[in-house]
């Protein structure tokens, strides 16, 4: 147990919807990544929060957004899903912004299969 | 950024020591070697790092040459539950993770 926790576990929606997907992070982390895992692309970076603050974005869509709050939990919106969207999402937690040995601890992740 | 080979798949016999290559020729002085592995469809879980000395902790133990171009992870007595997929990579401390494709360890009974 990495002490990361995600919400739900699985997560079932139609095309054209929108999901939240929930992510606390360890006790003491302030960071908080999101990853997306797709059968065909392996383990994609989306975007960094630290401390509430945007600190770094990857290949997230714009139909994704994302934020992290005052306690630190964070939540991913995916809105306008296709069939594509389809994957693994994961959170990752770190105490740091990202030096060379904070490592990302990863939660379980949530499977959204968008039909 | 350095690029890391390692062996698609490997078996291990349970009980006996797995030890994982990787090769990162291009690593820069300050580049750590980082560790991970993943269950079948689960987080991606820590397993170690190091930047030069050999490391152990209550998982693993990672030896890492004198040069730096290579190290290896070695799971001491490996069980059925270390059958997974097995990334090495350098980590800058850029936000972004890179997992390359990795090793799948068959770890057999």
């Amino acid at each position: 147990d990495s002490g990361v926790t995600q919400t739900p576990k699985h997560l079932i929606t139609a095309t054209g919807q929108r999901v939240t997907l929930r992510c606390s992070p360890r006790s003491g982390d302030l960071s908080v990544y999101w990853y997306q895992q797709s059968l065909d692309q392996g383990l994609q970076f989306l975007i960094q929060y630290y401390n509430g603050e945007e600190r770094a974005k990857g290949n997230i869509l714009e139909r994704f957004s994302a934020q992290q709050f005052p306690d630190l939990h964070s939540e991913l919106n995916l809105s306008s899903l296709e069939l594509g969207d389809s994957a693994l999402y994961f959170c990752a937690s770190s105490v740091g912004a990202g030096a060379e040995t904070d490592t990302q601890y990863f939660g379980p992740g949530t499977r959204l299969t968008v039909l | 950024d350095a690029k890391t080979t390692q062996p698609t798949s490997m078996d291990c016999a349970e009980g006996r020591a797995a030890n994982l290559p990787c090769n990162h020729s291009t690593i820069s002085g300050n580049e750590y070697v980082y560790w991970y592995r993943q269950i079948h469809s689960q987080g991606p879980q820590y397993i170690i790092h190091g930047l030069k000395n050999n490391e152990t902790n209550e998982m693993a133990s990672l030896i890492i040459t004198e040069d730096r171009k290579s190290s290896t992870l070695i799971l001491p007595h490996a069980t059925l539950r270390d059958t997974a997929v097995y990334y090495c990579f350098p980590n800058t401390g850029r936000r972004a993770l890179t997992f390359g494709s990795g090793t799948r360890l068959q770890v057999q009974p």
